[in-house]
């Protein structure tokens, strides 16, 4: 069975500080993809990053960085200055098929005050 | 580009009303669609997903139900809600190709 754990189910930091979200995933696929969404208050699901299960590569986008080990089946998500901008509820995901649903975590909401 | 529609925006129905929930999408063509509900308490739930026209997977049993009438437009409806049906309802779509799923705007649903 797929699992998606996000032990952290709130943060609160203030702006300038490093955030790390935690994503711990299960599955018993060779082949699978992980995913992390932000959700801000208006509700809409906005796609950060795709990370497939060969490519253990982290990966940095501006102020964001993924980091994927499959070693421990995680795939953590680091906010370097955190903003308040960057206050939402961050979920990481899997699916072990392209094109198919997708298993969420329960996310983790980001309080980053000024 | 593509773009992904969903209205209403909110909906306050009574308990026992019908419901439809429509979505669209633009700048695609057969995209695969997904139905998520989140409740409070934000797990997001997979309801239905189709990979085409008429074709609908359902991943959990209840009162709702999914049709896809043409290949870019996805219906959630159900003939009688209930109180639980109460959530935020999201549509999705993806490429056959490519994992990540964008997702619409969502509606507030409120069953009274």
């Amino acid at each position: 069975a797929q699992k998606v754990t996000q032990a952290q189910t709130e943060i609160s930091v203030v702006e300038k500080e490093d955030v790390t979200l935690d994503c711990v995933y299960e599955t018993r696929d060779t082949t699978y993809y992980l995913f992390w969404y932000k959700q801000p208050p208006s509700g809409e699901l906005v796609f950060l990053i795709r990370r497939n299960s060969f490519d253990e590569q982290n990966e940095i986008s501006g102020r964001y960085s993924w980091n994927f080990q499959k070693s421990t089946s995680s795939f953590n998500f680091t906010i370097t200055a955190s903003q308040v901008v960057d206050s939402a509820v961050y979920f990481c995901a899997l699916s072990n098929q392209a094109g198919t649903a997708l298993i969420f975590g329960k996310g983790t909401t980001l309080s980053v005050s000024s | 580009s593509q773009t992904i529609h969903q209205w209403p925006a909110t909906l306050v129905q009574p308990v026992g009303s019908p419901l439809s929930l429509e979505c669209t999408v633009e700048g695609t063509s057969n995209p695969n669609l997904y139905w998520y509900r989140q409740a409070a308490g934000r797990g997001l739930q997979l309801l239905f997903y189709s990979v085409g026209i008429g074709q609908i997977s359902s991943e959990v049993p209840q009162n709702l139900s999914a049709s896809r009438p043409q290949d870019r437009q996805f219906i959630l409806s159900s003939k009688k809600l209930l109180l639980s049906d109460s959530g935020f309802y999201l549509c999705a779509w993806s490429s056959i190709s490519q994992g990540e799923q964008y997702f619409g705007p969502g509606t507030r649903l409120t069953v009274t």
